[in-house]
C-alpha cells in the first residue's frame, strides 16, 4: 500500500538551512506529483509547495519562495524539501503528500521542524 | 494569491446534528478539496471537486457549492465526525486552505 515517510526535522537556528525527505513506497513514485504542506503548532495548514511527476515544474507558497526549494530523485523514490533562511515562523510539522490531479490522497504523518536559539 | 475564508471557526454540535462548514473564496475557484483531520494525524481528504465523495468516506458527508461559495454537510453527526475540517482551493497557484473550522462536542 501507499506510504509515505518524512525525516530530517529537528531544531535549527534562526537563518539556519534543513533538508527534508520524504521516502515514498507501494506506488510508482516518478508517475506522481508530490506536494509538500505544513502546520504551525496548534494552527492550520499552510500549503508549501507542488512538484511535477517529473520534477521539471515547480510551484510554492508566497510565504517561503525564493527560501525554499522542492526536488525529487525518482530512482530513489524520495522527495525532498531543502529549507534555507529560516525564521521562528517557519516551526512546523512538514508533511509530505501524493498529488492526484493537483489534489491530494495520500499523507505521511509529518515531521517536526523547530526554528529556535 | 486566493483567499479562502472559513466559517464559523468553532462549532458546538451534539451527536445526531446536521452541520455545515461554509468557505468562501476571494474569487472564483472550480477546484475545491474538503480535509478532515484530528489531533496528531496528517489530514485526511473527503471530498475534491467540490462535491466528489472520495472511497471509504460515510455518506453522511456531502460537498456543494460553485463559484466562491463552497459548503461541506455532515448530516447525523457521529462520535468520530468531531475533529477539525479545512478547504483547500487546487485551482490556482499558489494553492491555499482555508483556516479551519474546529468542530467540538456541545
Amino acid at each position: 500500500q501507499v506510504h509515505l515517510v518524512e525525516s530530517g526535522g529537528g531544531v535549527v537556528q534562526p537563518g539556519g538551512s534543513l533538508r527534508l525527505s520524504c521516502a515514498a513506497s507501494g506506488f510508482t513514485f516518478s508517475n506522481f506529483g508530490m506536494h509538500w504542506v505544513r502546520q504551525a503548532p496548534g494552527k492550520g495548514l499552510e500549503w508549501v509547495g507542488l512538484i511535477r511527476h517529473d520534477g521539471t515544474n515547480k510551484y510554492y507558497g508566497s510565504s517561503v519562495k525564493g527560501r525554499f526549494t522542492i526536488s525529487r530523485d525518482n530512482s530513489m523514490n524520495t522527495l525532498y524539501l531543502q529549507m534555507d533562511s529560516l525564521g521562528a515562523e517557519d516551526t512546523a510539522v512538514y508533511y509530505c503528500a501524493r498529488a492526484r490531479g493537483d489534489s491530494t490522497d495520500y499523507w505521511g504523518q509529518g515531521t517536526l521542524v523547530t526554528v529556535s536559539s | 494569491d486566493i483567499q479562502m475564508t472559513q466559517s464559523p471557526s468553532t462549532l458546538s454540535a451534539s451527536v445526531g446534528d446536521r452541520v455545515t462548514i461554509t468557505c468562501r473564496a476571494s474569487q472564483s475557484i472550480f477546484w475545491l478539496a474538503w480535509y478532515q483531520q484530528k489531533p496528531g494525524k496528517a489530514p485526511n481528504l473527503l471530498i475534491d471537486k467540490a462535491s466528489s465523495l472520495q472511497s471509504g468516506v460515510p455518506s453522511r458527508f456531502s460537498g456543494s457549492g460553485s463559484g466562491t461559495e463552497f459548503t461541506l454537510t455532515i448530516t447525523s453527526l457521529q462520535p468520530d465526525d468531531f475533529a477539525s475540517y479545512y478547504c483547500h482551493q487546487y485551482n490556482s497557484m499558489p494553492f491555499t486552505f482555508g483556516q479551519g473550522t474546529k468542530l467540538e462536542m456541545k
